[in-house]
Order: structure tokens, then C-alpha cells, then sequence
């Protein structure tokens, strides 16, 4: 298993409420990205982080932001929920770059909206 | 608009057989990376393979090596000696810049 942690494991909302998703990345890693896994789907870049600044973002609404803090713990919040925010959420972290490092991935925090 | 294409959405390999998974992408981008991530059931997506494409050479990773033919925008995944513990589903991201694309991915079986 890699050091990156999630919580929570699952998660049960209803449209229209907002919820905040947690990550632990491994220690020493300055970059983390968030990515929405739909069922049957492959992830979707949501946003990056370096050193607590975003760093890249995807084609998702604003009512997607997160935050990342100097202990390597991040967050992603999603705001007004929509029935197509059901998925399974992943964080990873990596030294610098996505592409030239290493991503290493949590488990994921499963969301469904009702 | 940037796509990877993952034509098939699940195979079966006997085990100790060879597999060869299919990836393809389109991006007018001239400097890119690529790469094959394995996400097993109920467990943690992980690196398998990285590919710059800049180099012409294909990278290899014990039984895991790629056929990368950057004309024709291919980037395919082999594994040799298959093993049960390669069950999974495969991911053929790129990755440019500041953004990632991933495909649908592919479902690998193992038979005993």
C-alpha cells in the first residue's frame, strides 16, 4: 500500500449540501491532485496543488476547490451538490510533477448523492 | 480536443501467456509523458510504466514493456508471464503540462 490516506471511506449526502473530502499525502511530496472516478470510468483530473498553491485544474465547475497544508494534508471541497458528483474520489500525491514523478494514489473516498 | 482511446474494455490472458493491451491518444502537443497505471480490485491505483515522449526508446519494467509508436499516436501495454496478481483494470493516461487525461481503461481477467 502507498502512505497516502483518505477519509472518509464513504460518504452518503443530499443534493444541494456540501461536503469536504480529507487526504494525507506521503510525507515530503509538495504536489497533490484530485481526480473524480465515475462507475465504469476512468479518473477525472479535478485540480493540483504545489506548496498550497493550485497548480492546474481540469473542466470542472468552481464549486470544486480545495486547499493543501504545509503538513501534506489536503482537501477538496464540493459545493451544491448534483446527482452526477456520485463517484469515487481520488488523491495522489508526488514529489513535483505529475508527469515526471510518481503519482502515488489513496483508496479513494466513495461520495453518492442522493 | 486531447483524447486517449482504450478499445478494449475487458480481455482475458491465460496465466503464464503473454497479453498485449491497446491505448491510443490524440494530442497536437509535441512533449508528453505517458503511462500505464493498474488500479486492482478494491485496492490502490499504481504506476506500472512511464513513457517520455521524447525518447524513442520503449520502456520496459521487468515483464511489463510498451510499444510506443508516437506517429501513429499508439502506446501499448505487453505483459509477459502473466500472474494472477495482474488482474486488474489499466489506465493509459498522458500527461502534459499541468493536466492529465485518462481513458476508460481495460479490464484484464487472469485464468488459472
Amino acid at each position: 500500500e502507498t502512505g497516502v490516506t483518505q477519509s472518509p471511506t464513504h460518504l452518503i449526502k443530499t443534493r444541494g449540501q456540501q461536503v469536504t473530502l480529507r487526504c494525507s499525502s506521503q510525507s515530503g511530496h509538495n504536489t497533490v491532485s484530485w481526480y473524480q472516478q465515475a462507475l465504469g470510468q476512468g479518473p477525472q483530473f479535478i485540480f493540483q496543488y504545489y506548496r498550497e498553491e493550485e497548480n492546474g485544474r481540469g473542466n470542472f465547475p468552481p464549486r470544486f476547490s480545495g486547499l493543501q497544508f504545509p503538513n501534506y494534508s489536503s482537501e477538496l471541497n464540493v459545493n451544491a451538490l448534483e446527482l452526477d458528483d456520485s463517484a469515487l474520489y481520488l488523491c495522489a500525491s508526488s514529489l513535483r510533477d505529475f508527469s515526471t514523478d510518481t503519482q502515488y494514489f489513496g483508496p479513494g473516498t466513495r461520495l453518492t448523492v442522493l | 480536443a486531447q483524447t486517449v482511446t482504450q478499445s478494449q474494455p475487458e480481455m482475458s490472458v491465460q496465466e503464464a501467456e503473454t497479453v498485449t493491451l491497446s491505448c491510443t491518444y490524440d494530442t497536437s502537443e509535441s512533449d508528453y509523458y505517458l503511462f500505464w497505471y493498474k488500479q486492482p480490485p478494491s485496492r490502490q491505483m499504481i504506476l506500472v510504466i512511464r513513457q517520455e515522449a521524447y525518447k524513442q526508446q520503449n520502456a520496459t519494467e521487468n515483464r511489463f514493456s510498451v510499444n510506443f509508436q508516437k506517429a501513429a499516436k499508439s502506446f501499448s501495454l505487453k505483459i509477459s508471464d502473466s500472474q494472477l496478481g495482474d488482474a486488474a483494470m489499466y489506465f493509459c493516461p498522458f500527461a502534459m503540462g499541468d493536466k492529465i487525461i485518462f481513458g476508460k481503461g481495460t479490464r484484464l481477467h487472469i485464468l488459472p
